[in-house]
């Protein structure tokens, strides 16, 4: 059963350009969230989807960032017009969304750096 | 302040030492706690999660949870070299559907 998977794994844009990351949860899994991790800091939750709904965006900023979990396909965080400010790892991370605890199963995350 | 507080070491431990991680929090609705463990430029794996207050053992792994004091363990015993890593704590209010809030995780470095 292959795990999260995510790609790509490092993505280079310079200022201004767009970056697409992806993420194919576990087999089975209809939840994903996607986090933040800057240089020497923990993950921050950014947001969290279910198919074709955003269930919770409150970490997301307001502008220029925006995500998509469609019926079929992989989840897509999409960044435009990129600055260095942006240059982190990405991890996104699935549930199965039932029982009373879920386990977040993480992905290796996709290192995205701006020149 | 942060939400979740975590030192962030590096902390150096001679191999078969007890390694001992903690973390404090603010967010009293916070109920279930995880640990988590990040080798270098991978993504995070699980390895405990405890709900509400008390002990849970796992093998070499011992986690504990006190929600008076809003304070979070965990102890990895006989360590290893394996074991050096990145310890990131994390919490949230309820089970299922929910975001993770994390600590900024302690660097740990075990020497053979």
């Amino acid at each position: 059963n292959a795990g999260v998977m995510q790609n790509p794994r490092h993505l280079v844009r310079r200022r201004g350009q767009e970056a697409r990351l992806r993420c194919s949860p576990m087999k089975g899994h209809s939840h994903v969230y996607w986090y933040r991790q800057l240089p020497e800091e923990g993950l921050k939750f950014m947001v969290y989807l279910q198919k074709e709904n955003i269930i919770d965006e409150s970490g997301m900023p307001k502008e220029r960032f925006s995500a998509e979990f469609p019926k079929e396909g992989p989840s897509i965080l999409r960044i435009q017009q990129v600055v260095r400010g942006d240059s982190a790892a990405y991890f996104c991370a699935s549930s199965p969304g039932t029982g009373s605890y879920n386990e977040q199963f993480f992905g290796p995350g996709t290192r995205l750096t701006v020149l | 302040q942060k939400e979740v507080e975590q030192d962030p070491g590096p902390l150096s431990v001679p191999e078969g030492a007890i390694v001992s991680l903690n973390c404090t929090y603010s967010n009293s609705a916070f109920q279930y706690f995880m640990w988590y463990r990040q080798y270098s430029r991978k993504g995070p794996e699980l390895l405990m999660y405890t709900y509400s207050s008390g002990n849970k053992e796992d093998g070499r792994f011992t986690a504990q949870v006190d929600k008076s004091s809003k304070y979070i363990s965990l102890f990895i015993r006989d360590s290893q070299p394996s074991d050096s890593a990145t310890y990131l704590c994390a919490m949230n209010p309820r089970a299922a559907g929910n975001k993770l809030t994390f600590g900024g995780g302690t660097r740990v470095l075990v020497k053979p």
